[in-house]
């Protein structure tokens, strides 16, 4: 198994353009996430979602975009970019046990994001 | 809404210390408690967790932690460390309630073991 994968793993943007960053899982995961690392704030969720077709917002939702049409894709969109959104996403994935998500998560090797 | 706090930003020890990094959260309902540790250019791994039972458990490569409830605490500990454990280390915690879906997270915990 690959595990969770991400790309690109770099990516320069600047300020106003939009891209997408791509996360998959091959683990059959029902539950995906994004997280964003800032150095001292550890790591904070962007959005989440607990299977196809659901998604819901985390901590720091503001400025991003996500979908679910698949159980193995979760794909990040940032609609404008900003310098605040500077920083590594990382991706992750879990399983569900009894329909509980409380379950430790797989993350990816992360995307190191730099907008100018 | 919980939060995790990591008091110690950097620790610097020499080979064959001993590591204690502290962790305390503010929920004060069940949760699920974990270990994180990243090590140089590399992603998050688990180290250890805690969900019910024993409230010492014993993760990878050493490390154990201790959760005490009564002081809000999940305390990150190894008798002797080594250079190879020279990472980012966070703790997280899931609350089981209905926004238990979400994994809060300490802001990390830099460790620089010097040879």
């Amino acid at each position: 198994n690959a595990g969770v994968t991400q790309t690109p793993k770099f990516q320069v943007l600047k300020t106003g353009q939009s891209m997408t960053l791509q996360c998959a899982q091959d683990m059959n995961h029902e539950y995906m996430s994004w997280y964003r690392q800032d150095p001292g704030m550890g790591l904070r969720l962007i959005h989440y979602s607990v299977g196809a077709g659901i998604t819901d917002q985390g901590e720091v939702p503001n400025g991003y975009n996500v979908s679910r049409s698949t159980t193995e894709d979760f794909p990040l969109r940032l609609l404008s970019a900003a310098p605040s959104q500077t920083s590594v996403y990382f991706c992750a994935s879990s399983y569900s046990s009894g329909g509980s998500f409380y379950n430790e998560q797989f993350f990816g090797p992360g995307t190191r994001l730099t907008v100018l | 809404a919980q939060s995790v706090s990591q008091h110690n930003h950097h620790v610097i020890l020499s080979e064959a210390a001993s590591l204690e990094l502290g962790c305390n959260y503010s929920y004060g309902g069940t949760v699920n408690l974990f270990w994180y540790v990243q090590y140089p250019g590399q992603h998050l791994q688990l180290l250890l967790k805690y969900f019910s039972g024993d409230p010492l458990v014993k993760g990878i490569k050493g490390f154990e932690a201790e959760f005490i409830k009564s002081k809000f605490s999940f305390n990150l500990r190894k008798p002797s460390v080594q250079w190879s454990d020279t990472a980012e280390y966070f703790c997280a915690v899931n609350a089981r309630n209905n926004a238990g879906n979400m994994l809060t997270f300490g802001g990390g915990t830099r460790l620089m073991v010097k040879p």
